[in-house]
């Protein structure tokens, strides 16, 4: 079945470090790609998408690139703040009778001042 | 402010008891959703409903029910039935974008 698969965490790092967190997924159709963020004791709030192949999402200094041909949307930002650290979630949409995202397990960043 | 509000934020009940969530929104949203998040995992749906008197099951919706008799409205009850019931709860709403959803802050649903 359709799914998405997330490096485990947490990731650790120092402020101004380069993140990046790995998002596979497998899907029968043509998914879109999420990442969502939960900060501490709060809901999601969707960070980025990417709808086709190719396509780049970005927001607040944070970049995926929707891959078809490795199945990633993996999320980078260049330089990370201590305000960063939450949980990310990756996930994928597809338009089928559902409409409902799949979620991968989350991966939480902790930045160390 | 436009948004969902899920109320109470943290819950206590006893085994055996039922349970209401309480899940508003004020976006005009036309579809709703309940997730559960359990520690290290992702969220799982429970149920949702694309419309007003309609709701569909979700991946784990055994030991849950709903009702949607408002367009704001979407309470989730948690019945004795769930095995389970100890869980972070989490309501969203989406409008013509349906992958764009919208979220609450959460209920912690503790069960002893």
């Amino acid at each position: 079945g359709d799914s998405v698969t997330q490096m485990e965490g947490p990731v650790t790092l120092s402020e101004e470090a380069f993140l990046t967190i790995n998002c596979t997924y497998t899907a029968t159709g043509y998914p879109s790609l999420f990442w969502y963020v939960q900060y501490p004791g709060e809901g999601l709030q969707l960070l980025l998408k990417a709808t086709k192949a190719d396509d780049k999402g970005s927001n607040k200094g944070f970049e995926a690139t929707y891959r078809k041909e490795t199945t990633s949307f993996h999320l980078e930002k260049g330089s990370v703040q201590v305000s960063d650290s939450a949980v990310y979630f990756c996930a994928l949409f597809l338009m089928d009778s559902s409409y409902k995202l799949i979620f991968g397990s989350g991966t939480r960043l902790l930045v160390r001042p | 402010d436009g948004g969902i509000t899920q109320s109470p934020k943290y819950l206590f009940r006893k085994e055996g008891q039922n349970v209401t969530l309480s899940c508003e929104q004020n976006l005009n949203h036309d579809a709703m959703y309940w997730y559960r998040q359990d520690p290290g995992q992702g969220l799982r749906l429970i149920y949702y409903s694309q419309i007003v008197n309609d709701f569909q099951k979700g991946d784990i919706a055994e030991g849950y029910s709903v009702s949607r008799e408002k367009k704001e409205s979407f309470p989730l009850t948690v019945t004795s039935a769930q095995k389970n019931p100890t869980a972070f709860y989490l309501c969203a709403s989406s409008g013509q974008e349906h992958y764009e959803q919208y979220f609450g802050p959460g209920t912690r649903l503790t069960v002893t």
